[in-house]
């Protein structure tokens, strides 16, 4: 079976910082792996994907992802966090269908404060 | 624009008062799905749906029915609410599987008293 773990219920980091937002992964075959975002009462927006290709993965609003097969580890980074970058973050994981099955697992979320 | 619609965005409801959730998607997507989050327990996949008339379970269908019977909806119906249903429900959409991205609704909260 699939599953996504977020560590981190929260990640609290100054305006300026680097951020970083852990995921692991656990899949059987080859995973499709997404972050998405949510703002307080908004759906889940789209930041980015890994689906292959080159490991560091760069999405919206400057964010980037780098896959690590070997850890199976697909960390959200930014250089330089925003305080409207306060948000919670979801890591999404969707198995290489085998037979049509298409489940997606998400994580726990992580929780982001960005200190002004 | 591109979206997924659901409604109501807000409801208050009894226990075991049937009630529906729409879903539309005006992307031609294939694939569709409905979700619950809750504190915690991040979101977790209800059912889904490959194609009209392609439906299965995902992890908590438990209390919830769906149907796609049109290819831009996928409504979740809940026969006989109860309070463990309340939540935050959010549809998605996505071409397809695998890599594509899935777009998400706004979201329905839902009460059961």
């Amino acid at each position: 079976a699939q599953s996504v773990a977020q560590p981190e219920d929260q990640v609290n980091v100054a305006e300026g910082n680097p951020l970083t937002v852990k995921c692991t992964y656990s899949v059987s075959g080859n995973p499709y792996l997404f972050w998405y975002v949510q703002y307080p009462n908004r759906g889940l927006q789209f930041l980015l994907k890994y689906i292959t290709g080159d490991n560091l993965v760069k999405g919206s609003y400057g964010f980037e992802a780098e896959f690590n097969k070997s850890q199976t580890s697909f960390h959200l980074k930014k250089p330089s966090a925003l305080v409207s970058d306060s948000a919670l973050y979801f890591c999404a994981v969707r198995d290489f269908p085998s037979g049509g099955y298409q489940k997606v697992t998400f994580g726990t979320g992580t929780k982001l404060q960005v200190i002004p | 624009e591109a979206q997924v619609t659901q409604n109501p965005r807000y409801l208050i409801t009894v226990t075991g008062k049937k009630l529906t959730v729409t879903c539309s998607q005006n992307m031609n997507h294939e694939y569709m799905s409905w979700y619950r989050q809750d504190p915690g327990l991040g979101l977790r996949q209800i059912y889904y749906s490959m194609n009209v008339e392609v439906t299965d379970k995902g992890d908590v269908p438990e209390g919830y029915k769906v149907s796609r019977k049109e290819k831009r909806n996928f409504p979740l119906i809940l026969e006989s609410p109860s309070p463990n249903q309340t939540s935050l429900y959010f549809c998605a959409s996505s071409l397809r599987g695998q890599g594509d991205t899935i777009y998400f609704g706004e979201g329905s909260w839902l009460t059961v008293v």
